[in-house]
């Protein structure tokens, strides 16, 4: 069973407008989140965290919300840049000191100019 | 540099080899981790030390595979007898332990192919 899953295999958008990615997950254990973005022969690089304690986490053109009782998280990117185009994963992890994360298969993003 | 370096970036072997990748985390970091993705996946998680001692290990990782760290720097993962199914992309990632254990900082991956 797959416990955390972004059923969106891709998303295409206008370069200054807004990047929507969602993620669901099932497991209620989960306690932090995360999201990370990959560049073709690259690791994933680290974009952004939220805890379960919040709603809401915004860095820069990033923000990401988290639904709860969802169990729903959604990147937003404003205004959307060429540069962003890359696989964005979204990860859960039981607790921040936890050793095990899970992540979803990713959402592949084109900002188009 | 000073971010997670991997080696090789890309291994083809033949089935039945045995192969070894290294990883070298971020200096501080004593947390490192092993992935594997395949194509259209996201990682999955292998293994994870934390200094050299190993805390835990995924189902995924057969009796095939070990891993070491044996100095808590470094760390060497192994597959026997490789599979055409253990083709995939082996990612290793690091980070320090406490409250922001989960920035995890990853190195570009070895690639495996196994013909």
């Amino acid at each position: 069973d797959q416990q955390v899953k972004q059923n969106s295999p891709s998303l295409s958008v206008q370069e200054g407008r807004i990047s929507i990615l969602n993620c669901d997950y099932t497991n209620s254990m989960f306690d932090y989140f995360l999201w990370y973005k990959k560049y073709p022969a690259e690791g994933p690089t680290f974009l952004i965290s939220i805890s379960s304690i919040k709603d809401k986490n915004e860095d820069g053109r990033f923000t990401v919300f988290l639904n709860k009782s969802a169990k729903h998280l959604s990147l937003h990117i404003v205004p959307s840049q060429p540069g962003d185009s890359a696989v964005y994963f979204c990860a859960a992890w039981p607790e921040p000191n936890a050793g095990k994360s899970t992540f979803g298969d990713g959402t592949t993003l084109t900002v188009k100019p | 540099d000073t971010g997670v370096s991997q080696d090789p970036r890309h291994k083809i072997t033949k089935r039945g080899q045995n192969v070894t990748f290294r990883c070298d985390p971020i200096s501080e970091h004593n947390r490192l981790y092993w992935y594997r993705q395949t194509l259209g996946q996201g990682p999955e998680f292998l293994t994870y030390f934390q200094n050299e001692a190993q805390l835990e290990k995924s189902r995924l990782l057969s009796d095939r595979f070990s891993a070491e760290r044996p100095k808590g720097s470094f760390s060497t993962l192994e597959i026997q007898r490789t599979e055409q199914g253990d083709s995939a992309m082996y990612l290793c990632a690091s980070s320090s332990p406490g409250t922001r254990a989960y920035e995890q900082y990853f190195g570009p991956g070895t690639r495996l192919t196994v013909t």
